[in-house]
């Protein structure tokens, strides 16, 4: 089966400009999460989805980040305006029914911000 | 909420020989750990995994032990080749119903020298 896909694979911006990114998750898995990977440490979740439901975004910047996962399928991060501080590589991950604990990530988004 | 410690930062070894990296967990709660590599540009994969109803867990030349007590887990790869070489990282969760967020250590890049 396909795993998560990602796209795009790179983004460069300015800063201050808005900035999209698109999540397809492994097929039948119902979780689908947001993390940003800062260049030499671990991820973070950004926002984590059941269904379409946004089940925790706690650490979600929502003054300028947010995010969307309409038919509980595909989602989309966006963030607007930019600031420098945004590079990262933005990581998509999604897990299987109920219960799954497995984390399968896709090849995550590297935005550069300048 | 959960903090994970991750050691060391860096590791080299001559290849064939083993492997060993640290991870402290604060949450006593904490029931699922997974362990990720991740190569150069790509997605973090998982590799293997324990749930704090076993102490070890083994697949070929990769282990993974949990002490619940002290809250430390060990990632041990044996007989280390080149292509073992990567950033791993060590993760801590606890997962009841619908909580389900993996805290990640910082990552080690170990490096198999041949």
């Amino acid at each position: 089966e396909a795993g998560v896909v990602q796209s795009p694979r790179y983004k460069i911006i300015e800063k201050k400009q808005p900035v999209a990114f698109w999540c397809n998750p492994i097929s039948g898995h119902n979780t689908l999460y947001w993390y940003r990977q800062n260049l030499g440490q671990g991820p973070e979740l950004l926002i984590r989805y059941e269904n379409e439901e946004a089940v925790d975004d706690s650490q979600l910047p929502k003054d300028r980040f947010s995010a969307e996962r309409l038919k509980g399928v595909d989602s989309t991060l966006k963030i607007q305006p930019a600031e420098l501080g945004d590079s990262a590589v933005y990581l998509c991950a999604s897990s299987g029914a109920s219960g799954s604990l497995t984390q399968y990530f896709g090849p995550g988004t590297r935005l550069t911000v300048l | 909420g959960e903090n994970v410690e991750q050691h060391p930062s860096t590791l080299s070894v001559q290849e064939g020989d083993s492997a060993v990296i640290k991870c402290t967990y604060s949450d006593s709660a904490s029931n699922y750990f997974p362990w990720y590599k991740q190569e150069l540009g790509k997605r973090p994969q998982l590799i293997i995994d324990i749930r704090s109803n076993v102490g070890e867990k083994k697949d070929q030349r990769i282990a993974v032990t949990l002490n619940k007590t002290a809250k430390h887990f060990s990632l041990h790869i044996t007989e280390t080749q080149p292509e073992d070489s990567a950033v791993y990282f060590c993760a801590a969760t606890f997962s009841s119903g619908s909580a389900r967020q993996l805290t990640f250590g910082s990552g080690t890049q170990l490096t198999v020298l041949p």
